[in-house]
């Protein structure tokens, strides 16, 4: 139940292309949705969050997607850039919990080509 | 804002050696602290939750007698690797939390036990 599973494994979009990455959540109690981009050798940097009380929320080229009833949230990104080939990761905690321990996917390796 | 600093960023030792890597949040206060660890091309396993103050509450698997955290500060978190042997090289990685419920990571730090 404390799982989140992330889709695809590994993605290859071309220049100027839309990426999606797709993340799927078992417990229901997560109330918190962060997404992160990792380049090789150093550490995840936070992109953009969403909470389940909105389906939708926008950072530039960067959109997330929330499902609540289907407990699935989505990393769109937009006008993909070489730049943006990295490793990116979805996660997922309980707010107020005590911890807020992030609940990681496996990550996406994304690949923009020129 | 929000920066979380690592040092060092990398550091070989000996096998027998104790490592102690620090953690700091440079322009926020973290109550509570994360140590992860990462494999090549894998994702986030945390290790440890740090709470200032009081004792690190370690993931089921993880030696707490092996891998000592000590929260002494609001901003500042280390983790000491004692007694180091070649299957302890990784990649380690801590995160702070903020009021905000946002967990901002390091650069990471990597170990290499020779």
């Amino acid at each position: 139940q404390q799982q989140v599973k992330q889709s695809p494994q590994s993605l290859i979009v071309q220049k100027g292309g839309i990426s999606i990455i797709n993340c799927a959540y078992e417990n229901t109690a997560f109330d918190y949705f962060p997404w992160y981009q990792q380049f090789p050798g150093k550490g995840p940097a936070l992109l953009i969050a969403i909470r389940p009380d909105v389906s939708e929320k926008k950072e530039g080229r960067f959109t997330i997607s929330f499902n609540k009833s289907a407990k699935q949230f989505s990393l769109h990104i937009m006008d993909s850039q070489p730049g943006d080939s990295a490793t990116y990761f979805c996660a997922a905690s309980i707010r107020g919990s005590g911890s807020e321990k992030l609940v990681f996917g496996k990550g996406t390796k994304l690949t923009v080509n020129p | 804002g929000a920066v979380v600093s690592q040092h060092p960023s990398w550091v070989i030792c000996k096998s027998g050696t104790s490592v102690k890597i620090e953690c700091r949040s440079l322009d926020f206060q973290a109550t509570t602290m994360f140590w992860y660890r990462q494999f090549p091309k894998q994702s986030l396993m945390l290790m440890a939750t740090s709470n200032e103050g009081s004792k690190a509450t370690y993931e089921q698997g993880v030696e707490k007698d092996k891998f000592l955290i000590n929260h002494a500060s609001l901003t500042l978190s280390t983790l000491t690797v004692t007694s180091a042997h070649p299957e302890d090289s990784s990649f380690y990685i801590c995160s702070a939390r903020a009021q905000s419920y946002e967990q901002y990571f390091g650069p990471g730090t990597r170990l290499t036990v020779t």
